[in-house]
């Protein structure tokens, strides 16, 4: 079967550095994404990756390992409004996105 | 510029009743796709279609069934709504299929009693 895990929910403190990790068992694999969902709003994207390494996008950075299945997302300097769920999801072999439950991230002041 | 809007934002339903939800964007992308969004659990596909004329099945199709006329309108029916079927449902476009970033609608919170 396919799996995405992620923790369902983790607590950093704003100004801090937080990492959330995402691991996966698919059939296949074209890629990899990160989403960020406000509560009561729509997924938009953050990162995507399909080759090993990190992915630098201002205060956030997106790491993958193929070999491992393992990716994660990290975000610098919290700010309250990076409180959001964070998406990790799999471009199948059928090119099919393949979502995780999502992190719930609290940031505390 | 609207990008992606859905119809109606929510909804009450009775069991039984057929429902239409409607989708349309105006980036000219190729791919649409409906997903219905539970929680604890992630997003799930349920139709999906990569151009114009053409549609498929995604994870959980049971029960929902769509077409694709044009590019810009991909409206999912719920041709008997149950209870099961309450969620909410985006959804979502990219300009081709693959690994293109999506992009998502506000959702439509559907209630079905």
């Amino acid at each position: 079967g396919q799996n995405i895990d992620q923790p369902t929910e983790m607590t950093a403190t704003e100004g801090a550095i937080v990492q959330i990790n995402c691991t996966y068992q698919t059939s296949g694999f074209n890629g990899l994404f990160w989403y960020q969902q406000h509560a009561g709003e729509a997924p938009t994207f953050l990162s995507y990756n399909v080759l090993d390494g990190l992915e630098e996008k201002g205060r956030f950075s997106s790491f993958l390992s193929r070999s491992k299945g393992y990716s994660y997302l990290l975000l610098k300097e919290l700010q309250m409004k990076d409180s959001a769920s964070y998406l990790c999801a799999v471009l199948d072999s059928n090119y099919q996105l393949i979502w995780g439950a999502g992190t719930k991230l609290i940031i505390k002041p | 510029i609207a990008g992606i809007t859905q119809a109606p934002t929510s909804q009450i339903l009775a069991a039984g009743r057929r429902m239409t939800l409607r989708c349309t964007q105006d980036m000219r992308h190729n791919a649409m796709y409906w997903y219905r969004q539970d929680l604890g659990l992630g997003l799930r596909l349920i139709h999906y279609s990569n151009t114009a004329g053409t549609t498929g099945k995604g994870e959980v199709p049971d029960g929902y069934s769509v077409s694709r006329a044009n590019t810009d309108d991909f409206p999912l029916t719920l041709a008997s709504a149950v209870p099961s079927q309450t969620s909410v449902y985006f959804c979502a476009s990219s300009e081709g299929a693959g690994g293109n970033e999506q992009f998502f609608g506000p959702g439509t919170r559907l209630t079905v009693l």
